[in-house]
């Protein structure tokens, strides 16, 4: 059963850069049939999806913060890493791992990690 | 953007009760609509896709409904593993993928 688990420093100071790993357990990151996502929601608000990755490392971001965003997939390792430079308390969210469809008409996410808090403070 | 409007934005129901939930787009999107489940310190869970399928797995008592501007999402008998916070999201137009701000299901 194909499962995803964040991980990373839950405290990043302000004008650093956040990083996170998602592991991919249970499968292959390297199907063509899926994207993998990163989805964030600040406390007390709804959520925004910052951007996906295909296994060929092809990438698209939230146009919002694609100045700030890279997102990679490591085959070797099963995992999907996120960096966000230049932090603000306004990054400071509850982060998501997901997979999503690759096919336009089924891009829905059916797949969610637990999360993993980041706090955004000096 | 598509902006997604969503409401009420809680509701108070009891065991039993027939919900409706309404998801509102800023502009047409067919059924290229998702529903999502998420209960605190849970991953978010797939309800229903494409306005009106089930997920594989989801009790019945589940139901979309809708297409081009409007949506519902329908709980025909509230169960106890229910209350939660839902959330629409849309895959018409991306980047970026968007979601309504959420539904907070509470016991009345």
């Amino acid at each position: 059963q194909l499962q995803l688990q964040e991980s990373g420093p839950g405290l990043v100071k302000p004008a650093e850069t956040l990083s996170l790993t998602c592991i991919v357990s249970g499968g292959s990151i390297s199907s063509s049939n899926y994207y993998w996502a990163w989805i964030r929601q600040p406390p007390g608000k709804g959520l925004e999806w910052i951007g996906s990755v295909y296994y060929n490392g092809n990438t698209y971001y939230n146009p919002s913060l694609t100045s700030r965003v890279t997102i990679s997939v490591d085959k070797s390792n099963n995992q999907v890493s996120l960096r966000l430079s230049s932090v603000t308390a306004a990054d400071t969210a509850l982060y998501y791992c997901a997979r999503h469809t690759a096919t336009v008409t089924t891009r829905w996410f059916d797949l969610w990690g637990q999360g993993t808090l980041v706090t955004v403070s000096s | 953007d598509i902006q997604m409007t969503q409401f009420p934005s809680s509701l108070s129901a009891s065991v039993g009760d027939r919900v409706s939930i309404t998801c509102r787009t800023s502009q047409s999107i067919s059924n290229f609509l998702n529903w999502y489940q998420h209960k605190p310190g849970k991953a978010p869970k797939l309800l229903i896709y494409a306005a009106s399928s089930l997920q594989s797995g989801v009790p019945s008592r589940f139901s979309g409904s809708g297409s081009g501007t409007d949506f519902t999402l329908t709980i025909s008998s509230l169960q106890l593993e229910d209350f939660a916070t839902y959330y629409c999201q849309q895959s018409y137009s991306v980047p970026p993928y968007t979601f309504g701000q959420g539904t907070k299901l509470e016991i009345k």
